[in-house]
């Protein structure tokens, strides 16, 4: 069973409005959670990232929300652009130790110009 | 060369073949991992190196074998695969502490034929 879910396979999005991304996680000891962003041919990029003490966290044009009581977090991009277009994963992890990271499948996001 | 390398970034096998996937990073981190990246499932972690030990080898089939002659290099060893086995390997490292995300190489995309 799958401890980090991302529902959604693919996402559309006309450009300039805003994308949500979403992802649910079931082990309460989660404490860590980041989002990577993809490109074909490349490895993941990290994006951003979220402990459980805060609810959100902003970096430019992405924002992170999370929901500790309904185990979920969120990844919104606004204003969409066409170079957004990806697959964005995201990820879990205890507390302890960097490589207990648990992933999601991700989610393919077109960004429609 | 800065980041993470992978090399070769594609990779046709035969079943009985032995070949050899290299990773290395140039950014000082004293921890590697091996993930492989199937379609439509989640990035599984394979193996972990810290300081140049094996910390964690997640139920690998023994036809994987990897190598960390030291912090900056890693290898995956592969010998008799099964055509399953393709998929898309990915290198990682981090700074071994909570709070870090990964740097992922590019990835060496495998055809076990």
């Amino acid at each position: 069973d799958q401890q980090v879910k991302q529902n959604s396979p693919s996402l559309s999005v006309q450009e300039g409005r805003i994308s949500i991304l979403n992802c649910d996680y079931t082990n309460s000891m989660f404490d860590y959670f980041l989002w990577y962003k993809k490109y074909p041919a490349e490895g993941p990029t990290f994006l951003i990232s979220i402990s459980s003490i805060k609810d959100k966290n902003e970096d430019g044009r992405f924002t992170v929300f999370l929901n500790k009581s309904a185990k979920h977090l969120s990844l919104h991009i606004v204003p969409s652009q066409p170079g957004d277009s990806a697959v964005y994963f995201c990820a879990a992890s205890p507390t302890s130790g960097t490589y207990k990271y648990i992933f999601g499948t991700g989610t393919r996001l077109k960004v429609l110009a | 060369e800065t980041g993470v390398t992978q090399t070769p970034r594609h990779l046709v096998m035969g079943m009985t073949n032995k070949k050899s996937l290299k990773c290395e990073q140039h950014l000082g981190h004293n921890a590697m991992y091996w993930y492989k990246q199937s379609a439509k499932k989640p990035l599984e972690l394979m193996f972990v190196y810290s300081l140049e030990e094996r910390v964690e080898n997640n139920s690998v089939p023994s036809r994987f074998s990897p190598e960390c002659p030291n912090s900056s290099h890693l290898f995956l060893h592969l010998h008799t695969l099964q055509p399953e086995d393709s998929a898309l390997y990915l290198c990682a490292s981090s700074q071994d502490s909570v709070g870090g995300g990964y740097t992922f190489g590019s990835g060496t995309r495998l055809t076990v034929v």
